[in-house]
């Protein structure tokens, strides 16, 4: 199993739809989460951390649930410059940091 | 704040030919340092990782080898370069064991 797992992509939504993306990661003592976005052929980019009371910035959403050990990313009001891939990164203990294969979001006019 | 520069942007090697690809980072001390690798339209996987000087965990079993001769250098190299690691390999680095990461901008290589 996969130390860190996301919905297969892609996704292709229409400008202002809801979005959500979900990942799993399988150690329990894993210490920090956050969602990354990466663009065609650049870096990733932190995009938001996620806390265990869930946290929002603008119109992203992000959830905890350390019990199913499941992360969540919500995008409201999808916009065509949310087009790009969003990486679900868990931080192990040992400051190890496992990437997901990533999920790629399509927003089409 | 962190400052990461990673070089060159862009790289051709020919099969059996060395590597060396090298990290630098500034506005930190210690830091945890990381090499991905993300091959064409997959993920980023942890090649290397490093929490100081001389320290090096190896993540997979590869072609590839890592050093750390300074605290804000990183270096990924390899003896004979093969096909298979063709990719597109970044460093990043994280102030505390439990903070995010911050990537350089990648270099691009192609093994022909």
């Amino acid at each position: 199993r996969k130390e860190v797992e996301q919905d297969p992509g892609p996704f292709n939504v229409p400008e202002g739809a809801t979005v959500a993306f979900n990942c799993t990661y399988s150690n329990s003592a894993s210490q920090s989460f956050f969602w990354y976005r990466q663009d065609c052929r650049k870096e990733p980019k932190l995009l938001m951390s996620v806390y265990s009371s869930g946290n929002e910035d603008g119109r992203f959403t992000a959830q905890l649930n350390r019990a199913s050990q499941y992360i969540s990313l919500l995008i409201r009001d999808s916009k065509l410059s949310d087009s790009a891939t969003y990486l679900c990164v868990v931080n192990n203990q040992g400051g190890k940091l496992i990437f997901g294969q990533g999920t790629e979001l399509s927003v089409k006019p | 704040s962190q400052t990461i520069h990673q070089w060159p942007a862009t790289l051709v090697q020919p099969v059996g030919s060395p590597l060396s690809l090298e990290c630098t980072v500034e506005g930190t001390s210690n830091p945890n340092l990381y090499w991905y690798r993300q091959a064409a339209g997959r993920g980023l996987q942890l090649l290397f990782y490093s929490v100081g000087i001389g320290q090096i965990s190896s993540e997979v079993p590869q072609n590839l080898s890592a050093s750390r001769p300074q605290d804000r250098q990183f270096i990924l190299s390899s003896k004979k370069l093969l096909l298979s690691d063709s990719g597109f390999y970044l460093c990043a680095t994280g102030d505390e064991p439990n903070t995010e990461a911050f990537f350089g901008q990648g270099t691009r290589l192609t093994v022909v």
